[in-house]
């Protein structure tokens, strides 16, 4: 069993939708990043956290550490936002540990 | 700033062939790292470095060389290329081991006949 899950692997939604992504884990840690990798390959920080609740923008993550899960959410999708999202975790030795990514397509 | 850059974007090699990917960050940044991502599995880490001389093996590191002379630098030589070294590789960097916002390269694509 990976260390890091996400959920669901893949999600198609129609523009404007209300999107949720989760992410469980099943280490301990002291991080958890939110990537996005767009089609053309490049990666970039959405989010990093380690409790609560942070929001850029139509995006927000939010974190439960007593129950090792985390989500992120999309408000008002739009095609652009279409990527693949990645779930890390930083371990006690200070690893990443990623997920295997949710693939999301918004249509208009 | 330019952030992480990789070169070669893409490249084809023979099994048997050696090659360095190169890899800088104009940051200031300590900690550098390779990855590889492969389909259906999430990304892995090769080397490491949390500054310059020091390196360390990450989850994956058998065919893969790192050296780290200077803070900006961080180059992954394949030293005899095989199949299985077929991937998508990134380079990242922090500011701090793991901990910080993590800045990752645009990928090399390299495949391996």
């Amino acid at each position: 069993k990976n260390e890091v899950e996400q959920s669901p692997q893949n999600l198609t939604a129609q523009e404007g939708e209300f999107i949720t992504i989760n992410c469980s884990y099943s280490v301990g840690i002291s991080a958890l990043h939110w990537l996005q990798q767009h089609p053309g390959g490049g990666i970039v920080s959405l989010f990093m956290l380690s409790s609560g609740k942070k929001k850029h923008g139509r995006l927000i993550a939010t974190i439960n550490i007593q129950e090792k899960h985390s989500s992120l959410h999309i408000t008002a999708s739009h095609p652009r936002d279409s990527a693949v999202y990645i779930c890390a975790v930083r371990s006690g030795t200070d690893k990443l540990i990623f997920g295997t990514g949710t693939r999301l397509q918004v249509f208009p | 700033n330019a952030g992480v850059t990789q070169t070669p974007k893409f490249q084809v090699l023979k099994t048997g062939q050696s090659m360095t990917l190169q890899c800088a960050q104009d940051m200031n940044h300590e900690y550098m790292s390779w990855y590889r991502q492969d389909p259906g599995m999430g990304l892995r880490l090769i080397h490491y470095s949390v500054g310059a001389g020091i390196t360390d093996q990450g989850e994956v590191p058998n065919g893969y060389n790192v050296s780290r002379s200077t803070t900006e630098d961080f180059p992954l030589r394949l030293l005899s290329a095989a199949p299985s070294q077929t991937s998508v590789y990134f380079c990242a960097s922090s500011s701090r081991k793991g901990a910080g916002e993590q800045f990752f390269g645009p990928g090399t694509r390299l495949t391996v006949l």
